[in-house]
C-alpha cells in the first residue's frame, strides 16, 4: 500500500530564513502527482505546490520549492524568506489511483507543523 | 474564484441526533470528498464521490452515510451523533485526474455532546 511518511511533527524557523520540511513516501507505480499543502491556524486547506513524478525538474513557486529525488523517493518543501505568515500545518500529499480510469485519491502524511518565530 | 463552502464553520450536536454537513462546489468539479481531521492522525477519509449519485467508502466510513443528488452537493450525515465523532470536518472537491490537486473547504468544527 502506498504511504506517505513526514518524519518532522514541529519545526521552527526565524523569519527570513530557509526551512525544509521532509516527506518521503512509498509506491510501486511510474508516474503519479505529489503536492504540498498548507493549513494556517485559520484552517483552511491551500495548495501550495504539486510535482508529476514524469518531471525531472523540481516545482518552484515563488518563494517555495521542492527537492523530488524519484528513486529516493523523496519530496521535501523548502521555503525561502520565511515569513510570519508561513506558520501553519504542512501536508504532503500522494495522488494514487483509484480504479479505472484517471480518478485518484490523495494519501496524506500526518503533517509539520512550523512556526516561524519573529 | 472558485470555491467549496461548509453550511456551517461551528456545530454543536447532541448524541444520538442526526447530523447533516453540506458541501457545494461552484467548479463543476467531478470529484467530491469528506475528510475528518483529528490531532495526530492526521486527515482520514470518509467518503467520496466521483458523479452524482455515485459513491465510495472511504477509510472510515462507519457511522456515516452521504448524498450526492446533484454535482455541486456532497452531503455527510451522521446517522446518530456519537461523542467520538467530535471532529474537524473537511470538505474537498477535485477534476478527473487530479493534476490539480484539491480545492478545500473551510472546515466545519463540530462537536457531539
Amino acid at each position: 500500500a502506498q504511504t506517505v511518511t513526514q518524519s518532522q511533527p514541529e519545526m521552527s524557523v526565524q523569519e527570513a530564513e530557509t526551512v525544509t520540511l521532509s516527506c518521503t513516501y512509498d509506491t510501486s507505480e511510474s508516474n503519479y502527482y505529489l503536492f504540498w499543502y498548507k493549513q494556517p491556524p485559520s484552517r483552511q486547506m491551500i495548495l501550495v505546490i504539486r510535482q508529476e513524478a514524469y518531471k525531472q525538474q523540481n516545482a518552484t513557486e515563488n518563494r517555495f520549492s521542492v527537492n523530488f529525488q524519484k528513486a529516493a523517493k523523496s519530496f521535501s518543501l523548502k521555503i525561502s524568506d520565511s515569513q510570519l505568515g508561513d506558520t501553519a500545518m504542512y501536508f504532503c500529499a500522494f495522488a494514487q489511483p483509484l480504479g479505472a480510469g484517471n480518478n485518484r485519491k490523495l494519501i496524506w502524511g500526518l503533517g509539520t507543523s512550523l512556526a516561524v518565530n519573529p | 474564484d472558485v470555491k467549496v463552502t461548509q453550511s456551517s464553520r461551528y456545530l454543536v450536536k447532541r448524541t444520538g441526533e442526526k447530523v447533516f454537513l453540506e458541501c457545494v462546489q461552484d467548479m463543476d468539479h467531478e470529484n467530491m470528498f469528506w475528510y475528518r481531521q483529528d490531532p495526530g492522525l492526521g486527515l482520514r477519509l470518509i467518503y467520496f464521490s466521483y458523479d452524482v449519485k455515485m459513491k465510495e467508502k472511504g477509510d472510515i466510513p462507519e457511522g456515516y452515510s452521504v448524498s450526492r443528488e446533484k454535482k455541486e452537493r456532497f452531503s455527510l450525515i451522521l446517522e446518530s451523533a456519537s461523542t467520538n465523532q467530535t471532529s474537524m470536518y473537511l470538505c474537498a472537491s477535485s477534476l478527473g485526474p487530479h493534476r490539480d490537486g484539491y480545492t478545500f473547504g473551510s472546515g466545519t468544527r463540530l462537536t457531539v455532546v
